[in-house]
């Protein structure tokens, strides 16, 4: 099973600061995609990277792919209260085609 | 569109009782899957599928057996329940055309406790 690190685990910042949230692999992903959970319900997808150097913006989000594509970031600018949640980082590796393995997840708050 | 429907929403068990998780999806899709999610540990692949009557091993598939007897249903039986499978429990689908790149669609899960 392959590894996938992401930090920070826990993120508590006020409305209105920036953040950038990290995932790593000692391996290069073949793709890696960005979810984010709400209490009670399951992650839903926001952006896939697949290309080394790849940068996608969503509104205030910044998904980033390394040129290496062996790790990956999210930047939030100007956070508000309602990004508030669980970000999950999940990547695949070349061999597999079914398998994604998860990052543990990065749970932000952002206080008013 | 009712997109991955799981029920029930909340369970308990008792140590040694079976039950089975059941999960269903509308959108024809190939590609089902559970994962359980715990603090700290993240979300870890159970079993999935690539069609009806095709099922294979996750990362943490001990304890647990999955069939797929229609492209809509994937259901989860844990056969003599342990408190190590004190979890959530999640099921996915996503169609199989684009491989990992496709978007992993998540049913709300499944929280169940095993005294």
């Amino acid at each position: 099973t392959q590894l996938l690190e992401q930090s920070p685990q826990f993120l508590s910042i006020q409305e209105g600061e920036n953040l950038t949230v990290y995932c790593n692999s000692s391996s290069v992903f073949s793709s890696l995609q960005w979810y984010r959970q709400e209490p009670g319900e399951g992650p839903v997808l926001l952006v896939t990277v697949v290309t080394g150097g790849e940068v996608k913006k969503l509104k205030r989000l910044t998904f980033q792919f390394g040129d290496a594509r062996k790790d990956s970031s999210l930047h939030i600018t100007a956070a508000q209260p309602g990004d508030t949640g669980l970000y999950l980082c999940a990547g695949a590796w070349g061999g597999s085609n079914y398998k994604l393995t998860f990052g543990k997840g990065t749970l932000l708050t952002v206080n008013p | 569109n009712a997109g991955v429907t799981q029920t029930p929403k909340f369970q308990v068990l008792k140590t040694g009782q079976s039950m089975t998780l059941q999960c269903a999806q509308d959108m024809n899709h190939e590609y089902m899957s559970w994962y359980r999610q715990d603090p700290g540990m993240g979300l870890r692949l159970i079993h999935y599928s690539v069609g009806a009557g095709i099922t294979d091993q996750g990362e943490v598939p001990n304890g647990y057996n999955v069939s797929r007897s229609t492209t809509e249903d994937f259901p989860l039986r844990l056969l003599s329940a342990a408190p190590s499978q004190t979890s959530v429990y999640f099921c996915a689908s996503r169609a199989s055309g684009g491989g990992l790149n496709e978007k992993l669609f998540f049913g709300s899960g499944t929280q169940l406790s095993v005294l």
